[in-house]
């Protein structure tokens, strides 16, 4: 079973500053079912990134994601105030069937 | 547009059993697999259940197999999870999700809570 690894648990940002967040999978997994969520409190979670690196419909340019293998990397360029939330990073994976989520990184305003 | 409202919550004792609901319009909710995903309180994320398009194909996250039971009736664009022998862990907003490209969870509904406590 792949377990994701967030990390900082923690992000203590000033809005304007670059936020760079980090998923490590316990083994190798298939960049095409990494996926990115964002949720603020009281919300349902909302789609960021799917494929690793392939922004959803809507989301503005300032998210991105990277990484291969073991690493993935979500980056928010420039801090928003709406940017203050926790995100998770997701896997899909086929042996067993089913998705895993990381624990979550909470970005707050410094 | 897409929408996907849940139904069904509320609490529950300890060992009892519970229906949830989800409503699906504005997509060929047919041709969609789909899945329940939860939260416990102030905790992160974690998948249930997904079905296949025709309701063969059902998987279970290992905590909840044997408990509930995933299904889906495409000509009334619904989703539901019938869950039994409820345990206090099982406590939890749960949201019906919608998978889409590359496995992603690209909509979601509001969530409705659970919560089994005597």
């Amino acid at each position: 079973e792949i377990v994701l690894t967030q990390s900082p648990g923690t992000l203590s940002l000033s809005p304007g500053e670059r936020a760079t967040l980090s998923c490590r999978a316990s083994q190798r997994v298939s960049s095409s079912y990494l996926a990115w969520y964002q949720q603020k409190p009281g919300q349902a979670p909302r789609l960021l990134i799917y494929g690793a690196s392939s922004r959803a419909t809507g989301i503005p340019d300032r998210f991105s994601g990277s990484g291969s293998g073991t690493d993935f990397t979500l980056t928010i360029s420039r801090l928003e105030p709406e940017d203050f939330a926790v995100y998770y990073c997701q896997h899909y994976g086929n042996s067993p069937p089913g998705w895993t989520f990381g624990q979550g990184t909470k970005v707050e305003i410094k | 547009e897409v929408q996907l409202v849940e139904s069904g919550g509320g609490l529950v004792q300890p060992g009892g059993s519970l229906r949830l609901s989800c409503a699906a319009s504005g997509f060929t909710f047919s041709t969609f697999w789909m899945s329940w995903v939860r939260q416990a309180p102030g905790k992160g994320l974690e998948w249930v259940a997904n079905i296949n398009q025709d309701g063969r194909e059902k998987n279970y996250v290992d905590s909840v197999k044997g408990r509930f039971t995933i299904s889906r009736d495409n000509a009334k664009n619904s989703l539901h999870l019938q869950m039994n022998s409820l345990r206090a862990e099982d406590t939890a907003v749960y949201y019906c999700a919608r998978a889409a490209v590359l496995a992603s969870f690209d909509h979601w509904g509001q969530g409705t809570l659970v919560t089994v406590s005597s």
